[in-house]
């Protein structure tokens, strides 16, 4: 079965430091790996989609890179600011609508 | 677009009473998808439409579970009878399939289920 791991279940940085988010997976070859925040009491909210044959991927302060021969996904927030505090979600598609999230890493910018 | 829509927010019921939850996705959307997310587990696809038909049940833990798409817009989720372990907040999302893009699932506020 699928299996994906997000680094630690927590992480705390400094304001203004850049976060590193990693995404490990196993087993399949995603098409799409995605990138999504959840804040508490809400829904994800979609951030970055990197493609299979993509290596990289920015928007704004946002970098993902995407490493399909380790299987690993980076998500990178440079210049990081206390409203990134969030739980950062990654999710691969694999295709046939085959969608799977990983736990998630709870996200701390201290001011 | 109001995004996608779910009601009741909370709902906190007693074991084994019938519990009903209920979505209202994106129009235009053609794809519907119910999550259920817990510390434990993290978040669950249970089950998917694609235009309004059932595709893939196989996330759904059992046969207490059941989801129905009438039409387009509107679709539930019903726990009967409810056990505390089907306690978790339920998502759900709408999307549509773009070749190229994948999907990008938007997902609503979820509903935050309490069974004593």
């Amino acid at each position: 079965s699928q299996k994906i791991e997000q680094n630690s279940e927590a992480l705390n940085i400094q304001e203004g430091k850049t976060a590193t988010l990693t995404c490990n997976y196993t087993n399949y070859s995603p098409a799409y790996l995605q990138w999504y925040r959840q804040d508490p009491g809400r829904g994800p909210v979609f951030l970055l989609l990197i493609r299979e044959n993509e290596k990289e991927k920015r928007k704004e302060r946002l970098k993902v890179t995407f490493d399909t021969t380790l299987k690993q996904s980076l998500f990178h927030i440079t210049a990081s600011q206390p409203a990134d505090s969030a739980t950062y979600l990654c999710a691969l598609d694999i295709g046939g609508n085959q969608f799977y999230f990983g736990t998630g890493t709870s996200l701390t910018v201290i001011p | 677009d109001a995004g996608v829509i779910q009601s009741p927010r909370h709902e906190v019921t007693e074991m084994g009473q019938e519990v009903t939850l209920r979505c209202k996705p994106i129009s235009g959307h053609d794809y519907l998808f119910w999550y259920r997310q817990t510390m434990m587990r993290g978040l669950e696809l249970l089950i998917y439409f694609n235009n309004n038909v059932p595709i893939d049940d196989s996330g759904m833990p059992e046969d207490r579970f059941s989801a129905k798409m009438p039409n387009a817009s509107f679709s539930t989720l019903k726990i009967q009878p409810s056990e505390p372990r089907d306690s978790a907040v339920y998502f759900c999302a709408s999307s549509f399939w773009k070749a190229g893009s994948g999907e990008t699932q938007y997902f609503g506020p979820g509903t935050r289920l309490l069974v004593l």
